[in-house]
């Protein structure tokens, strides 16, 4: 079946830092791959996505790579901001009548 | 244009007390999601509709869970009667139709069964 495997947290980090979030999967078929965020108070929103091998989603700053040959999706930002703290979300789903697949989450605090 | 509106936002009931929950999805969406949330992970797919219909329903407990989209709008998931282990957030999205890749959440409403 599709799993969605995310680092453990939470991950603390001071304005203007460097943020990896690492994300892997395994799924049957060719999944596009997802990253949802959810602000304190407010649902999950799309922050990106890659729909196939070595495309890059961006947004907001944010950047996912999708690596076939690794199976991630790991999600970057060269200098996160006090409001990019939330909790980030890892997902998947292998086509248009499949569900989505989520991994656990995890909170980034961000420290001025 | 308005969002996803849950409601109630947060409810607290004791156990083998039924418990409902409303979802209104975005205007115009015509797939809508159920989605349950345990404390520390990711959203799980309840149920999904396709205006008044629900294609996948293979993973809601069909034994104390039960929802209805009678006029493809907005939706009621109902659990009757709850359980301690029902305490979680449960979470609705919807989004344009079925292949579409964004789903809009909304906020969510927290249960806890005493």
């Amino acid at each position: 079946g599709n799993s969605v495997t995310q680092m453990e947290g939470p991950v603390t980090l001071s304005e203007e830092a460097f943020l990896t979030i690492n994300c892997t999967y395994t799924a049957t078929g060719y999944p596009s791959l997802f990253w949802y965020v959810q602000y304190p108070g407010e649902g999950l929103q799309l922050l990106l996505k890659a729909t196939k091998a070595d495309d890059k989603g961006s947004n907001k700053g944010f950047e996912a790579t999708y690596r076939k040959e690794t199976t991630s999706f790991h999600l970057e930002k060269g200098s996160v901001q006090v409001s990019d703290s939330a909790v980030y979300f890892c997902a998947l789903r292998t086509g248009a009548n499949s569900k989505l697949t989520f991994g656990k989450g995890i909170t980034l605090s961000v420290r001025p | 244009e308005a969002g996803v509106v849950q409601s109630p936002r947060y409810k607290i009931i004791e156990k083998k007390q039924p418990v409902a929950f409303w979802c209104n999805p975005i205007s115009g969406h015509n797939t809508l999601y159920w989605y349950l949330q345990n404390l520390g992970q990711g959203p799980e797919l309840l149920i999904r509709y396709e205006n008044e219909e629900a294609v996948d329903d293979s993973q809601l407990p069909k034994d104390r869970f039960s929802a209805e989209r009678l006029k493809g709008v907005d939706s009621t998931l109902k659990i009757q009667p709850a359980e301690l282990g029902d305490s979680a957030v449960y979470l609705c999205a919807s989004s344009r139709w079925e292949g579409e890749d964004e789903q809009f959440f909304g906020p969510g409403t927290r249960l806890t069964v005493l």
